[in-house]
């Protein structure tokens, strides 16, 4: 079936460094792409989001790289805080359009540690 | 302020009781979820709903069940069927494309953290 996979489970970085989570998607068909963030006991949080018909977006201290060739996605983070230790989840729309955004697929989650 | 509620944060139910999980809205939203989380693990879809009174089945969805009779309100019951309940719930809603948004992000509640004794 189709599925959304990350390549690494845990990512540790040295504060003021750069993070770059990485994720596969299987689903030629999905045409919107999520990053979330999610604390210890918490709902996940919204990051960024990317269409299709982009390759690259930018937010604060973030960015979303989707190369649709390889059916990759990349989260970046600029100089990592300890604030950012987290899990960091991709998801895939599968079967949007039409009147609908219909479902998301997560991924299973990079653990992001930052060490001060 | 506009956000999603679940209530309640923690939920002890014994084996072969039934549970109902809450989850409210005042975003508007069209569309809301259910989904499970297990330690380490990601997000798995167990119920949606597009529109008040309907709803589908997502890939987990045997052991529990939704209702929708308010767009705000998307309470999940987990009946005794469901094997293994302990688990971390997470309910979302997304508005609808007609309802003026470009993107498609859900917008999670805090969760409900479920143990069965």
């Amino acid at each position: 079936g189709e599925s959304v996979g990350l390549h690494l489970p845990t990512l540790s970085v040295q504060e003021g460094d750069n993070s770059i989570i990485n994720c596969a998607y299987s689903n030629s068909a999905s045409d919107y792409f999520i990053w979330y963030k999610q604390e210890s006991g918490k709902g996940p949080q919204f990051i960024i989001d990317i269409r299709s018909n982009m390759d690259k977006r930018q937010g604060q201290r973030v960015t979303v790289l989707l190369n649709k060739t390889v059916k990759h996605l990349s989260l970046q983070i600029a100089a990592t805080q300890p604030g950012d230790s987290a899990v960091y989840f991709c998801a895939e729309n599968l079967n949007a359009g039409g009147t609908s955004y219909g479902k998301l697929t997560f991924g299973q989650g990079t653990i992001l540690t930052v060490h001060p | 302020d506009g956000g999603i509620t679940q209530s309640p944060k923690y939920l002890f139910r014994k084996e072969g009781q039934n549970v109902t999980l809450s989850c409210e809205q005042n975003l508007n939203h069209d569309a809301m979820y259910w989904y499970r989380q297990d330690p380490g693990q990601g997000l798995r879809l167990i119920y949606y709903s597009q529109i008040v009174n309907d709803f589908q089945k997502g890939d987990i969805a045997e052991g529990y069940s939704v209702s929708r009779e308010k767009k705000e309100s998307f309470p999940l019951t987990v009946t005794s069927a469901q094997k293994n309940p302990t688990a971390f719930y997470l309910c979302a809603s997304r508005p609808g494309r007609g309802q003026g948004r470009l993107s498609g992000e859900q917008f999670f509640g805090p969760g409900t953290r479920l143990t069965v004794l």
